[in-house]
Formats: structure tokens, sequence, C-alpha cells
């Protein structure tokens, strides 16, 4: 089945204790991408992949960082997280990125606390 | 800078009637318009898209409107039941690979029975 997994779905943390949650895909799709979804403020993109070892920033990066070691995976960073990153994310993954011959396909989420 | 406006923020919606939700962008360089559905609990999932070179797309019950003019396009859900009852985005983005969606903030829809 073709999917989008991420890990943990749910969890609660402290300030400043590094976490990662990962995602991961099954499509053999090249963009790969980060989202929260935060009430009245919809989905921001925090960072996207083009492809292994190639990715940037999207519109709110602050606080997070990624890597693309191999094309299937991309966890999401929080070195040190804080209590403004309690959000629900979203990993998703299409061939291209957002174009009319393509789907982007989501992840469950991932609910954050930060305590 | 929000560059994709949707409202309204919540919607309800008797079962059998229209919902319509509406959409507006500034970049005129967008041409990929996708409405993406989202059930509690769940991701989004792609409901219909549509490209700036024809007006209005329709898929069952579900259509796109679409004004290149005033830069603004639309979804209409005709005959709402209450499976349809969900948080609807709209996005926008250049049609070629690697670039981003950008997305509204999301309506909240509930259809009553």
């Amino acid at each position: 089945e073709a999917q989008v997994t991420q890990n943990p779905r749910y969890l609660i943390t402290v300030t400043g204790k590094k976490l990662t949650v990962t995602c991961s895909q099954n499509m053999n799709h090249e963009y790969m991408s980060w989202y929260r979804q935060d009430p009245g403020l919809g989905l921001r993109q925090i960072y996207y992949s083009m492809n292994v070892e190639v990715t940037d920033k999207g519109d709110v990066p602050e606080g997070y960082k990624v890597s693309r070691k191999e094309k299937r995976n991309f966890p999401l960073i929080l070195e040190s997280p804080s209590p403004n990153q309690t959000s629900l994310y979203f990993c998703a993954s299409s061939l291209t990125g957002g174009t009319s011959t393509d789907t982007q396909y989501f992840g469950p989420g991932t609910r954050l606390t930060v305590l | 800078q929000q560059q994709v406006k949707q409202s309204p923020q919540s919607l309800i919606v008797q079962k059998g009637g229209i919902s319509i939700i509406n959409c507006a962008y500034e970049n005129t360089a967008f041409d990929y318009f996708p409405w993406y559905q989202q059930f509690p609990g769940k991701g989004p999932a792609l409901l219909i898209a549509i490209r700036p070179d024809v007006s209005e797309k329709k898929e069952g019950r579900f259509t796109i409107s679409f004004n290149k003019s005033a830069k603004q396009f639309s979804l209409h859900i005709m005959d709402s039941q209450p499976g349809d009852s969900a948080t609807y985005f709209c996005a926008a983005s250049i049609d070629q690979a690697g670039t981003a969606l950008i997305f509204g903030k999301g309506t909240t829809l509930s259809v009553s029975s």
C-alpha cells in the first residue's frame, strides 16, 4: 500500500530536549516536505527536499532541521524545542512537488506538545 | 505575507444544501489550484484541482469555479452530506517541478443532518 508514515504520532516533551520525528514513504517520491498545522494558520511549510542530499527552507524553518540521506526518509529534527513549536506536524511526499500532474500524499500527522 | 486568502473560516450547512468556500490569490504566476480535504485525525488528501485554462471543473458533487481576472477560485459542494464534514484547504502553486504548494488557512465545514 502506498503511504507516508510518521513516528511518533503523539509526543509530549519538555523545553530543550532534542527530538526527532521520522517520516518515510514507499512510493519512490523525489519531493518530500514538512508542514506544521496550527489553528487559524492553516498548513505552513517548514522544509522541503527535492531529492537525496537536497533540502531547502520553507516558510517557517526557524528552530527545525532536516536531513535527506535516503530517498524514502526525511526526518524532522528539533534540536532545542520550545513551547511555540507545539503543533500538529505533517510530512508529505510527491514525485515532483506542487505540479498539476502530481499529488502530494500526506502522512497521518504527529501531534507535538512542548512543555 | 499571506498569498492565498481563504474564507469563511467555518461553515455550517444543512444536509442537501450547497457549501461554498472561496479563495483569493495574489501571485499571478500561480497556475495550479488544488483543494485538499482533511478529516479529523487524518492528513489532508487531494480532492480536486484546476488549472487556469478552464473556468470550471466538476467531479461528482464537487465543483471548482475559477475567475482568472479576479484572481479568485471557489469550491462548491452540491447536495452536501454529513460525510463531507471536514476541513478544506485551497492551495496554489507554480506548475513546475520543485515548487511548493501555498495553502489557505482552511475552512471547517459541518453538515448538519
